[in-house]
């Protein structure tokens, strides 16, 4: 079975450009999280979605981070315009309830 | 959800036994608590979870004390590849999971 497949493995930009992440869930899994890691600290949680709806935006920083999940079953993350601070881990989760949960492997956003 | 304190690192040797104990004096009483792996470039990795008393599998066993105030992680007869960052978490019914930072946990031959 695929694990969660997240897309591109790394990144670099200027600041204040544009970036988007991409995440395959595991096939069947319902619920998929967009968290963000610092060097040093645990992921925390950006956004949560059951299939296509999102039910947990509330530390996701809205004026220039977006996400979507067409069809209930990948999903985008997008930093518009990127800002220094915003360098990190960008993790993937998907789960079946509270079943499976299962990461990605992140990808390295390095905004220059 | 719960906050949990875990120590910041621990150090070990091939063959032992490491012991990680992770406090929620919040716990709530439907929250679970699960504990996670990750290695560097790595995404987390689901570990062990219980609810009470003790629970093993092939990689560790976890130990609930009755109040769940604690608990502790035991992997046994530790390796190199063991060195790794171990999260303590307390998930509720929606199974938000809140990181802390972890306890590194550095594996010495």
């Amino acid at each position: 079975e695929a694990g969660v497949v997240q897309s591109p493995r790394y990144k670099i930009i200027e600041k204040k450009q544009p970036v988007a992440f991409w995440c395959n869930p595991i096939s069947g899994h319902n619920t998929l999280y967009w968290y963000l890691q610092n060097l040093g600290q645990g992921p925390e949680l950006l956004i949560r979605y059951e299939n296509e709806e999102a039910v947990d935006d509330s530390q996701l920083p809205k004026d220039r981070f977006s996400a979507e999940r067409l069809k209930g079953v990948d999903s985008t993350l997008k930093i518009q315009p990127a800002e220094l601070g915003d360098s990190a881990v960008y993790l993937c989760a998907s789960s079946r309830g509270r079943d499976g949960y299962t990461f990605g492997s992140g990808t390295r956003l390095t905004v220059v | 959800l719960a906050k949990t304190t875990q120590p910041i690192s621990m150090d070990s040797y091939e063959g032992q036994e490491v012991n990680i104990t992770c406090s929620h004096n919040n716990i709530a009483t439907n929250d679970y608590i699960t504990w996670y792996q990750q290695f560097p470039s790595q995404g987390p990795r689901f570990i062990i979870q219980g609810y009470k008393t003790k629970v093993t599998n092939e990689v560790a066993s976890l130990f609930i004390p009755a109040d769940r105030k604690s608990s502790t992680l035991s992997l046994p007869r530790v390796s190199l590849s063991d060195t790794a960052v171990y999260y303590c978490l307390v998930a509720d019914n929606d199974y938000k999971l809140s990181f802390g930072a972890g306890t590194t946990v550095t594996v010495r031959a």
